[in-house]
């Protein structure tokens, strides 16, 4: 089946760094979703991408659809104490497109 | 509030029960998805129903199953509990595809 890889795992930066994850798939997806899971909490969209190329920001996020279909980045400049959580890609499966798959999860600790 | 209410939010229970997760989707949504997340790991799909017929299957065990009822809400039912099944379990809908919202989630603690 579809995969999701993200990188890096997990990332401990200081209060007011940038930062930069991104998602890999073996396969092509039309869709590309970024979902931020606080600590005991369900996850919550950030941001949705559609177009090959894409960049749309949501705040201090910024997300990018990759030329290539295969991958998507994610962004967040000035990081703060609440950006704390795990953050996961995700996509539409093909044959049964309402199923997302979801990435390994990139979990993002901030010390200040 | 994103509009999807899971109960209950924690359950603790022993070695062989079954126990019953419940979810009520965000109003207009027909998708209701089933997801687990054991400790530190990611979302694994449990199962799919659309305006109450089962639409998809993931790794979901045979001692797991689930159901949508007439008024949409879903139940998961979990038998012959492990300790492995110590998880969360997320619910989420959706209108038909496309991007979810997500439930806030139970906690069950097998012991």
């Amino acid at each position: 089946g579809q995969q999701l890889n993200q990188s890096p795992q997990s990332m401990f930066i200081q209060e007011g760094e940038d930062v930069s994850m991104n998602c890999t798939s073996s396969s092509i997806f039309n869709t590309w979703l970024w979902y931020k899971q606080d600590p005991g909490e369900g996850p919550v969209l950030l941001i949705a991408l559609y177009k090959a190329g894409e960049l749309t920001s949501n705040g201090r996020l910024t997300a990018q659809f990759g030329i290539t279909r295969k991958d998507s980045f994610l962004n967040i400049s000035a990081s703060i104490p609440s950006d704390v959580g795990i953050y996961f890609c995700a996509g539409p499966n093909t044959g049964t497109a309402s199923k997302l798959t979801f990435g390994t999860g990139t979990r993002l600790q901030v010390t200040l | 509030d994103s509009g999807v209410t899971q109960t209950p939010k924690h359950l603790i229970t022993a070695t062989g029960q079954r126990v019953t997760l419940r979810c009520s989707p965000r109003s207009g949504d027909l998708s209701v998805y089933w997801y687990q997340q054991s400790l530190d790991q990611g979302l694994q799909f449990l199962i799919q129903y659309y305006n109450g017929e089962e639409r998809a299957k993931g790794n979901i065990l045979e001692r797991f199953s689930a159901q949508q009822f007439p008024d949409l809400h879903s139940e998961l039912n979990l038998s012959s509990l492990e300790l492995g099944d110590s998880a969360l379990y997320f619910c989420a809908s959706s209108v038909g595809g496309g991007s979810y919202t997500f439930g806030s989630g139970t906690r069950l603690t097998v012991v």
